[in-house]
């Protein structure tokens, strides 16, 4: 069975400076999807990047990239000029590229704050 | 676009009671997923549907969790009768085809307290 795991509980960040959340992860597939989620207090998921396991290249959604290793297993997520809106809970997930069909495996998650 | 909708958004109940929660995808999302997040936890899968039928329910507890989706829209999920240890947010997503890369879009949840 596939695990996510978030070894960061807590993480704080100054705004406008970077910091960079860790998730490895365990599978003996090849073909998989690996996301990023944020949580605010309202409680709804937003998902805030991907990455195909196939693809070499690093997902980057505008202030937010992932380093993507994939023999390592490995997929954290980079903030950069951090803001006070991206305070949340981040959770990493992986999703199977076959077998159930889109179940979302998360991790535990990792709580984020920023000081002005 | 409207989101995906969930009520109520609150609820406390005494254990051993019943409880429902309600959801309505986005429209035209084929696939609708229940999950289970309790404190500290990232959400953990209760059930898939694709249209009105189960594509996965292996983590639901079938034994006091029942979910529906008839006509292939709105879903409601129930526990009868609840325990302490189901207090826990519980998140509906909807994704329009199944699955792979396909982005999930969640609810914003019901969060239960048992007593």
């Amino acid at each position: 069975a596939q695990t996510v795991t978030q070894s960061q509980p807590e993480m704080s960040v100054q705004e406008a400076e970077t910091v960079t959340l860790s998730c490895t992860y365990d599978t003996s597939e090849s073909d998989y999807y690996l996301f990023w989620y944020k949580q605010p207090p309202s409680r709804q998921m937003i998902l805030v990047i991907r990455q195909e396991a196939y693809k070499q290249q690093n997902a980057t959604e505008n202030r937010f990239s992932v380093n993507f290793q994939k023999a390592a297993k490995s997929f954290s997520l980079k903030i950069s000029d951090s803001q006070l809106g991206d305070a949340a809970m981040y959770f990493c997930a992986y999703r199977s590229a076959g077998g159930s069909q889109g179940n979302l495996i998360f991790g535990k998650g990792t709580k984020l704050s920023v000081k002005p | 676009e409207a989101g995906v909708a969930q009520s109520p958004r609150y609820k406390i109940i005494e254990k051993r009671q019943s409880v429902a929660f309600w959801c309505n995808p986005i429209s035209g999302h084929a696939t609708l997923y229940w999950y289970q997040q309790i404190l500290g936890q990232g959400p953990k899968l209760l059930i898939q549907f694709q249209n009105n039928g189960v594509v996965d329910d292996s983590q639901l507890p079938k034994d006091r969790f029942s979910a529906e989706r008839l006509k292939g829209v709105d879903s409601t999920l129930k526990i009868q009768p609840a325990k302490l240890e189901d207090s826990a947010v519980y998140l509906c997503a909807s994704s329009s085809l199944p699955g792979y890369g396909t982005e999930a879009f969640f609810g914003q949840g019901t969060r239960l307290t048992v007593v």
